[in-house]
């Protein structure tokens, strides 16, 4: 079956460390994306990636960095450089980055802060 | 800038009650709207989509109508059961940053009870 997986599906971070959220789709799609979803609000992006070796800071990007060295695997580390990590976070794919082309969302990671 | 408001929640009915969540939007242009669906602990899925004025989406019973009159894209449905129960969220696209940004509403929680 085509899809987005996103792991693990929870995450703990401990104060002053690195963690990397797993995004990986066999949908063919170029464009990928990070959104941050916290209670009550609606979801903001972090980055986006249009194509293999390109991406770009979205609303939020402060705290987190991403690569994308493979089109189907666009990985989010959160930093701890990130002061408010706490959130649930979401995995988009379109086809391309063309605004009709709808995005594809992954079950999402959500990470707490120990 | 574009903006997403949407009824807030949460709304509460008794199964076959009739639905509606509001939805309005700012933007130039002619964006694409779309309402997507969150069950608990999950990603968000596509529910449905409009990408031009007078369009009507629809998909399992629900449907929305582009009024860019009204600049409105309202959620209804008919007759709800207790499997709707979710947090909906509706969507614009922007694509004036030059690739597919997705604008979202704050979310509606539905609670539908027996």
């Amino acid at each position: 079956d085509g899809g987005i997986t996103q792991s693990p599906k929870y995450l703990f971070r401990k104060e002053g460390q690195n963690v990397t959220l797993s995004c990986e789709q066999n949908l063919n799609h170029d464009a990928m994306y990070w959104y941050r979803q916290d209670p009550g609000q609606g979801l903001r992006l972090i980055y986006y990636s249009q194509i293999v070796n390109d991406f770009q800071k979205g609303d939020i990007a402060e705290g987190y960095s991403v690569s994308r060295e493979k089109k189907e695997s666009f990985p989010l580390t959160v930093t701890s450089a990130q002061k408010n990590p706490t959130a649930f976070y979401l995995c988009a794919s379109s086809m391309t980055v063309l605004a009709k082309n709808i995005q594809y969302f992954g079950a999402g990671t959500r990470l707490s802060v120990l | 800038g574009n903006s997403v408001t949407q009824t807030e929640g949460p709304v509460t009915l008794s199964e076959e009650a009739f639905l509606t969540i509001n939805c309005t939007y700012t933007a130039t242009g002619y964006p694409s709207l779309f309402w997507y669906v969150q069950y608990p602990g999950e990603g968000l899925q596509l529910l449905l989509k409009a990408t031009k004025a007078d369009d009507k989406g629809s998909n399992k019973g629900f449907e929305a109508t582009y009024r860019k009159e009204t600049t409105s894209f309202h959620l209804e449905k008919g007759s709800v059961q207790v499997s709707d129960s979710a947090v909906y969220f509706c969507a614009l696209s922007d694509q004036a940053g030059g690739y597919n940004k997705l604008i979202f509403g704050a979310g509606t929680r539905l609670a539908v009870h027996p």
